[in-house]
């Protein structure tokens, strides 16, 4: 079963725009990680924040996270079309050993 | 950082018959490894855990013995398609853990697509 939601499921801004894509999560976690697909290829790793941190940032990247909520969000700033990709939160429930993947957004960029 | 590869990337069979698909960790050992499938615009669905040199856990609605896993080595873990059905077209991926020590880490394959005529 998937543990995230994410919102939007699809978003498109124009070349320099910042995007932003909220996660919610349904159990207590130890981290969420956030991952990017371009589209048919497999998975790249973006950015992993724990449960006791609230934000952090990786280049152009924000990702914030709010326990008390169970949601994170992740900013992308300037973007580039080099950004279109479909985006996943994942997070390792406490006790359990796996990713579990959140439904994702597609984000697509304009030039 | 680690590289998983997977062979093959796209394969095309008919139905019934069976799909071998291999995931390897190039640089590093790796004790569990996972299988997802990805249906097209949706998410990545856990559908097994794979340890090496023990049986793998399927989750909960993945029929084991259509899905055989096999995790012979440190470095290879292979998903077989028993007797494929169109329904089992999907985007295969597999990720293997570095170790037990940082469990949240994992490294994906680029995927295989099968498609079943």
């Amino acid at each position: 079963s998937q543990q995230g939601e994410e919102d939007p499921q699809a978003l498109s801004i124009q070349e320099g725009e910042n995007a932003t894509m909220n996660c919610s999560y349904k159990t207590s976690i130890n981290n969420l990680q956030w991952y990017r697909q371009n589209s048919g290829r497999g998975l790249v790793h973006l950015i992993l924040i724990r449960s006791n941190e609230r934000e952090k940032h990786s280049g152009r990247l924000r990702v914030t996270l709010d326990t008390s909520k169970k949601s994170s969000s992740l900013l992308i700033t300037a973007s580039r079309a080099a950004d279109t990709a479909s985006y996943f939160c994942a997070t390792i429930i406490q006790g359990a050993q796996k990713l579990v993947f959140g439904q994702g957004t597609r984000l697509t960029i304009n030039p | 950082g680690a590289v998983v590869s997977q062979h093959p990337s796209r394969v095309i069979c008919k139905s019934g018959t069976s799909v071998k698909i291999e995931c390897r960790s190039l640089d590093f050992q790796a004790t569990t490894m996972f299988w997802y499938r990805q249906f097209p615009k949706q998410s990545l669905m856990l559908m097994a855990t794979s340890n090496e040199g023990s049986k793998a856990t399927y989750e909960q609605g993945v029929e084991k013995d259509k899905f055989l896993i096999n995790h012979a080595s440190l470095t290879l873990s292979t998903l077989t398609v028993t007797s494929a059905h169109p329904e089992d077209s999907s985007f295969y991926i597999c990720s293997a853990r570095l170790n037990s020590v940082s469990p949240e880490t994992q490294y994906f394959g680029p995927g295989t697509r099968l498609l079943v005529l």
